[in-house]
């Protein structure tokens, strides 16, 4: 089945590049997702990228993707305290059952 | 995005009483729509999957007779925690998703249920 894998933390100083990264296992063809979660709220849906894409940029998020060796990252330019909260990574396998499978997370904190 | 709302966003409950807490999908509708649970610093456990009009599909795990959901419509589903005990106490995130050229999945704001 899927597998998907993130570093459980991530500590940065305000202003600077925040990359947060997520392998899978699954090279079929597939979604994968990046959902931010702050405290006592539900996740926010931040960008998605389908395996046939290199690359997604939206405003401070820039997504990677490396087909070759399952690794997906999360770029955030200039992270602000804002950004501080608990990144998903997510792996849907199209034509399958659509259900995800999330990371277990990882816990940006941005400190001034 | 899509929004998802969750009602009601907390509650507490005393042990034995059984609690039902409401997934709505308010500007669109849902082919599938599913529950998680979530423990303090970990991630989501999906709990069960459910179509509209047919029987929730459960996790291993899980017990249904427990957690009894109901899918009425496309934009509401119904998750009731029957007899709850203090190792219920969770947080209860639901989501709904619809395949829209992509497969797009939003989710709820969450419930904190806490049973004394």
């Amino acid at each position: 089945g899927e597998d998907v894998e993130q570093s459980l933390f991530l500590s940065v100083r305000e202003g600077d590049s925040s990359v947060i990264n997520c392998t899978y296992t699954d090279s079929s063809s597939t979604y994968l997702y990046w959902y931010k979660q702050e405290p006592g709220a539900g996740l926010q849906l931040l960008t998605y990228i389908f395996s046939n894409m290199d690359m997604k940029q939206d405003q401070r998020l820039t997504v990677l993707l490396n087909k070759k060796d399952k690794h997906l990252s999360l770029r955030i330019a200039d992270t602000q305290t804002g950004d501080s909260a608990i990144y998903f990574c997510a792996e849907i396998v199209a034509g399958g059952s659509y259900i995800p499978t999330f990371g277990r997370g990882t816990s940006l904190i941005v400190h001034p | 995005g899509a929004v998802v709302s969750q009602h009601p966003s907390w509650v507490i409950c005393k042990s034995g009483t059984s609690v039902k807490i409401e997934c709505r999908s308010l500007d669109f509708q849902a082919t599938t729509m599913f529950w998680y649970r979530q423990f303090p610093k970990q991630s989501l456990m999906l709990m069960a999957t459910s179509n509209e009009g047919s029987k929730a599909t459960y996790e291993q795990g899980v017990e249904k007779d427990k957690f009894l959901i109901n899918h009425a419509s496309l934009t509401l589903s119904t998750l009731t925690v029957t007899s709850a005990h203090p190792e219920d106490s969770s947080f209860y995130i639901c989501s709904a998703s619809r395949l829209a050229g992509v497969w797009e999945q939003y989710f709820g704001p969450g419930t904190r249920l806490t049973v004394t």
